[in-house]
């Protein structure tokens, strides 16, 4: 294991709330990333980071923004949530050769 | 951009069967591809890669080859077991522009069921 992990494994929200997964690493890695795995689309780029305070956005980052003031830990934040981000999101860190190592996942609902 | 295409799923296979689940790729520049394997309730696990073309990626019996002529990084098995029941993603990386780190594209992913 890379020493990976994500919290909350599990949520429900209403819709409207703010929401902030954690993902926290053990490893010094620099670059780290969140994902969303939805049925039919594999897993989306949200937000990565490419260093402290360093975030760029990925293929679906409306609503959600990441925050990353230590090397270990990389937050996302959805300002109020949605129900079309009712998903599971991944936590990602990123090894040698490209090789990425992933978390457990937090599955999250908005009602 | 880039895109990676996967064989419509689901995969229901016989133990011992032999699996091919087909991978084709769009990218700029010159991409790595992987295989990766989430088991049911946990995150994904990479299970082989290939860096350039011609190269093959082996694991747990698993292999792939990178096909640069046809774009694509079929997954191959020749034996597959119950343990194997899973969903499988392939992705890639292309660092054009000289960037040093990838950005993983994955495919929509394909559930494998193996029976006894």
């Amino acid at each position: 294991d890379a020493g990976i992990t994500q919290s909350p494994r599990h949520k429900v929200t209403e819709t409207g709330t703010p929401v902030t997964l954690r993902c926290h690493q053990t490893e010094n890695h620099r670059y780290m990333y969140w994902y969303r795995q939805d049925p039919g689309h594999g897993l989306r780029l949200i937000h990565y980071s490419y260093g402290v305070k360093d975030t760029d956005k990925g293929e679906v980052s409306d609503g959600y923004s990441v925050s990353r003031s230590k090397t270990e830990d990389f937050l996302l934040t959805l300002e109020s949530a949605t129900s079309s981000q009712t998903s599971v999101y991944f936590c990602a860190i990123e090894g040698s050769g490209s090789r990425q190592y992933f978390g457990p996942g937090t599955r999250l609902t908005v009602t | 951009g880039n895109s990676v295409t996967q064989m419509e799923g689901p995969v229901t296979l016989s133990e011992e069967a032999f699996l091919t689940i087909n991978c084709t790729y769009t990218a700029t520049g010159y991409p790595s591809l992987f295989w990766y394997v989430q088991y049911p309730g946990e995150g994904l696990q990479l299970l082989l890669k290939a860096t350039k073309a011609d190269d093959k990626g082996s694991n747990k019996g698993f292999e792939a080859t990178y096909r640069k002529e046809t774009t694509s990084f079929h997954l191959e098995k020749g034996s597959v077991q119950v343990s194997d029941s899973a969903v499988y993603f392939c992705a890639l990386v292309s660092n054009a522009g000289g960037t040093s780190y990838g950005k993983l594209t994955f495919g929509q992913g394909t559930i494998l069921t193996v029976h006894p």
